[in-house]
């Protein structure tokens, strides 16, 4: 199975900070890498797909990169809505494996 | 608006079974993949199973396979996962997810339902 490790697990910043989280597999996934955010009590709920598409409806504010084995989800201008968990998911190949989450905090 | 709603959650015993179900409105169902995700706070979140749209391609996690049976009724817009042989480390809450690619593009669960949870207890 691919281990898709992210850091930090916890990260706390300032409403309009950029703040960036970081995804990394066990081997390469070329780009076939999705970013999630979980609020409390809620389903998860898709940011990303394919490392770097915006999904519709999500704020500009969100980007995503990488490719291989490292990845990043940025959010630029830190709002209060955003505290949530965020997961990574690879989907290159079976079983389709999470990170073990993110858990982005304001200060 | 797409809707996804899980039931069928609850206690059941270790050894046990217990039957998911899914209903989905807002989308044509038969068209579309779809997948049991589950979530503990210990392991996070875990796939577990996927179903093609005619439900002649399924799929499953190695720890689930033989224990586990997703299935599909198209006619009543309808997911469905059967647990059997429970244990504890089955509880958690468990997600129904539509599956969705572009062009080739990464394969992402673009719809979530809301969750049912699943206690394993004696």
């Amino acid at each position: 199975d691919i281990q898709m490790t992210q850091s930090p697990s916890s990260l706390p910043a300032s409403v309009g900070d950029r703040v960036i989280i970081t995804c990394r597999a066990s081997q390469s996934i070329s780009k076939y890498l999705n970013w999630y955010q979980q609020k409390s009590g809620k389903a998860p709920k898709v940011l990303m797909y394919g490392a770097s598409n915006l999904q519709s409806g999500v704020p500009s504010r969100f980007s995503g990169s990488g490719s291989g084995t490292e990845f990043s989800l940025t959010i630029n201008s830190l709002q209060f809505e955003d505290v949530a968990t965020y997961y990574c998911q690879q989907s290159y190949s079976y079983p389709y494996t999470f990170g073990q989450g993110t858990k982005l905090e304001i200060k | 608006e797409v809707q996804l709603v899980e039931s069928g959650g609850g206690l059941a015993q270790p050894g046990g079974s217990l039957r998911l179900s899914c209903a989905a409105s807002g989308f044509s169902f038969s068209s579309y993949e779809m997948n049991w995700v589950r979530q503990t706070p210990g392991k996070g979140l875990e796939w577990l199973s996927y179903i093609s749209s005619s439900g002649r391609s399924v799929k499953y996690a190695d720890s689930m396979q033989g224990r586990f049976t997703i299935s599909r009724a198209n006619a009543k817009n309808s997911l469905y996962l059967q647990m059997n042989s429970l244990t504890a480390e089955d509880t958690a809450v468990y997600y129904c997810a539509r599956g969705k690619t572009d062009y080739g593009d990464s394969y992402y669960f673009d719809y979530w339902g809301q969750g049912t949870p699943v206690t394993v207890s004696s």
